[in-house]
């Protein structure tokens, strides 16, 4: 069973736009991840938070968590047509073995 | 480094055939994983190892067998192959956990049993 679920299932904006996108997961958690999926390749680490921290940067990229609500945000700010991909939350509890979502499908028109 | 490679990239099998998918790693991690995703399914865990010797289930291991007698080297079986296994699969590995470290992914293997 998935842990996190990605929300929205698909997304679609113009370059220059901000793009958020959501996981929710149900059980306690150790330290939440965002993965980056192009079509046809392997998924890539975009940023890690762990489950004392609320927000973090790198980058365009910004990612808070809410541990009182199980939620996380993954905020790309100024997008571009390079930034079209899937992305995928992955969360962690004690055991230290990954679950993943979904995915959101982020399309970002030139 | 290499990082994680997968080989094949590309396999079609027949429906009771065997084959074993190599994935490699050069970064001296501990843990691999064997993922497989398949469309609106997002990664499902198959079996993952954490160190050289072991191996352990995980969510979705029927079908499949796994061998790590070299630290560099996790292996995935498919004894006789299923249509429901037509899919693509990705290695990864990962340092230590215990130190939260990320997941590195192999470009992954696609697979058809027809």
């Amino acid at each position: 069973s998935q842990q996190g679920e990605e929300d929205p299932q698909a997304l679609s904006i113009q370059e220059g736009e901000n793009a958020t996108m959501n996981c929710s997961y149900k059980t306690s958690i150790n330290n939440l991840q965002w993965y980056r999926q192009n079509s046809g390749r392997g998924l890539v680490h975009l940023i890690l938070i762990r489950s004392n921290e609320r927000e973090k940067h790198s980058g365009r990229l910004r990612v808070t968590l809410d541990t009182s609500k199980k939620s996380s945000s993954l905020l790309i700010t100024a997008s571009r047509a390079a930034d079209t991909a899937s992305y995928f939350c992955a969360t962690e509890g004690g055991s230290y073995i990954p679950t993943f979502g979904r995915g959101t499908s982020l399309i970002v028109h030139p | 480094n290499a990082g994680v490679t997968q080989t094949p990239k590309f396999r079609v099998l027949k429906t009771g055939q065997s084959m074993t998918l190599l994935c490699a790693q050069d970064m001296n991690h501990e843990y691999m994983y064997w993922y497989r995703q398949d469309p609106g399914m997002g990664l499902r865990l198959i079996h993952y190892s954490v160190g050289e010797g072991t191996t352990a289930k995980g969510e979705v291991p029927d079908g499949y067998n796994v061998s790590r007698l070299k630290k560099q080297n996790f292996l995935l079986g498919l004894e006789s192959a299923a249509p429901s296994q037509t899919s693509v699969y990705f290695c990864a590995s990962r340092f230590l956990p215990g130190q939260v470290y990320e997941q590195y992914f192999g470009p992954g293997t696609r697979l058809t049993v027809t």
